[in-house]
């Protein structure tokens, strides 16, 4: 099973850098997902971490520690458009596949 | 990128009868989709894994015999709520894995998602 938590809402202003954190606990790790959903939208996938440490996409960063059981994604110069919820997921072997599962989503406010 | 296609995007239905969505991978084949459902301010919860060409394989509690799924081709697969409730309002949402990507492709493709509202 897995156990993954992130914070449930986080503001910031408008060309700023805000970290989102999430932790998790899973056997058979197999990547750690990151992606933004708008409300009433599917989820869009943003970044993608299996091995250590950071991996960069223009204004998106993600980072991982598989031996803490931690992710980051890191969103800079905050645009108003960035306004959504970031779910972390963690892909792991189910029963007869891997499967995603996901943590409840941190729901971030830019302002201006 | 490739693409998955959700259809329909919002249903309303009257309580006591059945609703069918369809997932259709575009522009790859997928031999494996994923069901998810997300009620308001909640996550995504898995509630199927779809297998072209044979059974479904369902998450603890979800019941299979309400929560129909067929996959008959490599670009399709089905959702069918059956004598559908108020409680099965919620926002349906499938993925798909490219089979050309790989068992270990980095991304699933979302579809739309389809707002079911149950009345």
């Amino acid at each position: 099973g897995q156990n993954i938590d992130q914070p449930t809402e986080m503001t910031a202003t408008e060309g700023a850098i805000v970290q989102i954190n999430c932790t998790y606990q899973t056997s058979g790790f197999n990547g750690l997902f990151w992606y933004q959903q708008h409300a009433g939208e599917a989820p869009t996938f943003l970044s993608y971490n299996v091995l250590d440490g950071l991996e960069e996409k223009g204004r998106f960063s993600s980072f991982l520690s598989r031996s803490k059981g931690y992710s980051y994604l890191l969103l800079k110069e905050l645009q108003m458009k960035d306004s959504a919820s970031y779910l972390c997921a963690v892909r792991e072997w189910g029963s007869n596949d891997y499967k995603l599962s996901f943590g409840a989503g941190t729901t971030v406010t830019v302002r201006a | 990128g490739a693409v998955v296609s959700q259809h329909p995007s919002r249903v309303i239905c009257k309580s006591g009868t059945s609703v069918k969505i369809e997932c259709r991978s575009l522009d790859f084949q997928a031999t494996t989709m994923f069901w998810y459902r997300q009620f308001p301010k909640q996550s995504l919860m898995l509630m199927a894994t779809s297998n072209e060409g044979s059974k479904a394989t369902y998450e603890q509690g979800v019941e299979k015999d309400k929560f129909l799924i067929n996959h008959a081709s490599l670009t399709l697969s089905t959702l069918t709520v059956t004598s559908a409730h108020p409680e099965d309002s919620s926002f349906y949402i499938c993925s798909a894995r490219d089979l050309g990507a790989g068992l270990h492709s980095t991304e699933a493709f979302f579809g739309q998602g389809t707002r079911l509202t149950v009345v």
